[in-house]
């Protein structure tokens, strides 16, 4: 019952430090999507994939890459990280790209950069 | 473009009464619309959605909402509030032909009072 798995859940960073965030899902799902949450700004959607190999961006992709190795893997990595990155990120999935199904989502990394 | 607007950022309602949640969308394409609800520090769990079926759409935990073309809504209701439900709720909007838009409004915050 894992479905979207977020790690780590918490993490302080210093200006300029580079870092992964995880996200593995269990559901075979094709579609894999991030976004950050900054307050009053619901969601916004940064990369996303429609299956392994295969990536794009979203609306915020700038300093965020992604890469798509597996379907089960969708890191997001923050090459330098910047106090603007602060934010809560979360990962999702939903089972076909091409579809108007809801995504599932992680229960999120709170990022922070000093 | 689609975007999605959330007439109200913090709602208060006594446990026991009814609630009622604004979302109003914009879209050029038919679209299928969601809520999510965020409890504290947790990810987006799918209250419900709307897909081009009923208007009239039941979701979990007694919510519903009715899809009003007309009037461009999907609002968010429920006869009877419980503590459980205070959290942050989003309305999303999934219009363009691929399913890859998500585009979230910024949230509503409920609060339950005794």
């Amino acid at each position: 019952n894992a479905g979207v798995t977020q790690t780590p859940k918490f993490q302080v960073l210093k200006t300029g430090q580079s870092m992964t965030l995880q996200c593995a899902q269990d559901m075979n799902h094709e579609y894999m999507s991030w976004y950050r949450q900054d307050p009053g700004m619901g969601l916004r959607l940064i990369h996303y994939s429609v299956g392994a190999g295969i990536t794009d961006q979203g609306e915020v992709p700038n300093g965020y890459n992604v890469s798509r190795s597996t379907t089960e893997d969708f890191p997001l990595r923050l090459l330098s990280a910047a106090p603007s990155q602060t934010s809560v990120y979360f990962c999702a999935s939903k089972e076909e790209p091409l579809s108007n199904q809801p995504q599932h989502f992680g229960d999120g990394t709170r990022l922070s950069i000093l | 473009a689609q975007s999605v607007t959330q007439l109200d950022s913090h709602v208060s309602v006594s446990e026991g009464t009814p609630v009622l949640l604004r979302c109003n969308y914009s879209s050029s394409y038919s679209p299928s619309l969601f809520w999510y609800v965020q409890h504290p520090n947790k990810g987006l769990q799918l209250l419900l959605k709307y897909t081009s079926a009923a208007t009239l759409v039941k979701g979990i935990n007694g919510f519903e909402a009715e899809f009003k073309k007309s009037e461009t809504s999907f609002h968010l209701t429920k006869p009877s509030a419980h503590m459980s439900d205070a959290a942050e709720y989003f309305c999303v909007v999934s219009s363009d032909n691929y399913g890859q838009n998500f585009v979230f409004g910024p949230g509503t915050r409920l609060s339950v009072l005794p």
